[in-house]
């Protein structure tokens, strides 16, 4: 099973600021690497996949990166909206496994 | 419009069964493999088990194999997902979602359903 590792595990912020929000991954899964935000009672929000692929209607802020073992989301410049909990998922192989999430606070 | 819509959680026993299902309509649904996705409280999301568009091929986690099946019923719409020997750590809410492609092994989720809560306890 491949683990995914995210860190850091909280980051606070302020709106207008660039994060930076790394996965890293227990063995190679080339380029297939997906990025969820979460909202509080709600179900995860696909933001990218396959590394740097925006999904519809994402914002341009959003931006994915890396392959192999080494994969960062930035978020360019901070809106209200944006603090939630970001998590990546690999797709690489079975089974899928999930990252244990970065919370971006103000 | 992409929705689905999942039922059948509740409260049940160590040990006991339950079957969730997940009505989907806004997409031809038998083109696209599917998965559950649970999420404990305060925790993140856990991949469950997937099924492939019609070809029927299914893969479980480690943590459920042997003790949940997924199915599919293409002329209902519906995704399934069987659950026997249930244990308090299966507590979590389940997510049925939708793959991000057709036709293929494209395992990201661009659609998810609001979820069904399923509590083990005595």
């Amino acid at each position: 099973e491949i683990v995914l590792t995210q860190s850091p595990a909280s980051l606070s912020l302020s709106p207008g600021e660039r994060a930076t929000l790394s996965c890293r991954a227990s063995q190679s899964v080339k380029n297939y690497l997906v990025w969820y935000q979460q909202k509080p009672g709600q179900a995860p929000r696909l933001l990218i996949y396959d590394s740097s692929t925006r999904a519809t209607g994402i914002p341009a802020r959003f931006s994915g990166s890396g392959s192999g073992t080494d994969f960062t989301l930035t978020i360019s410049s901070l809106e209200p909206e944006d603090f939630a909990v970001y998590y990546c998922q690999h797709r690489s192989s079975w089974p899928l496994t999930f990252g244990g999430g970065t919370r971006v606070e103000i | 419009e992409v929705q689905l819509l999942e039922s059948g959680g509740g409260l049940v026993q160590p040990g006991g069964s339950l079957r969730i299902t997940c009505a989907a309509s806004g997409f031809t649904f038998s083109n696209y493999a599917m998965s559950w996705v649970r999420q404990a409280p305060g925790k993140g999301p856990e991949w469950v088990s997937a099924i492939s568009d019609s070809r029927g091929s299914t893969y479980y986690a480690d943590s459920v194999k042997g003790r949940f099946t997924i199915s599919r019923d293409n002329s209902k719409n519906t995704l399934y997902l069987q659950m026997n020997g249930l244990r308090a750590e299966d507590t979590a809410v389940y997510y049925c979602a939708k793959t991000g492609r057709s036709f293929g092994d494209y395992h990201w989720f661009d659609f998810w359903g609001q979820g069904t809560l399923v509590t083990v306890s005595s």
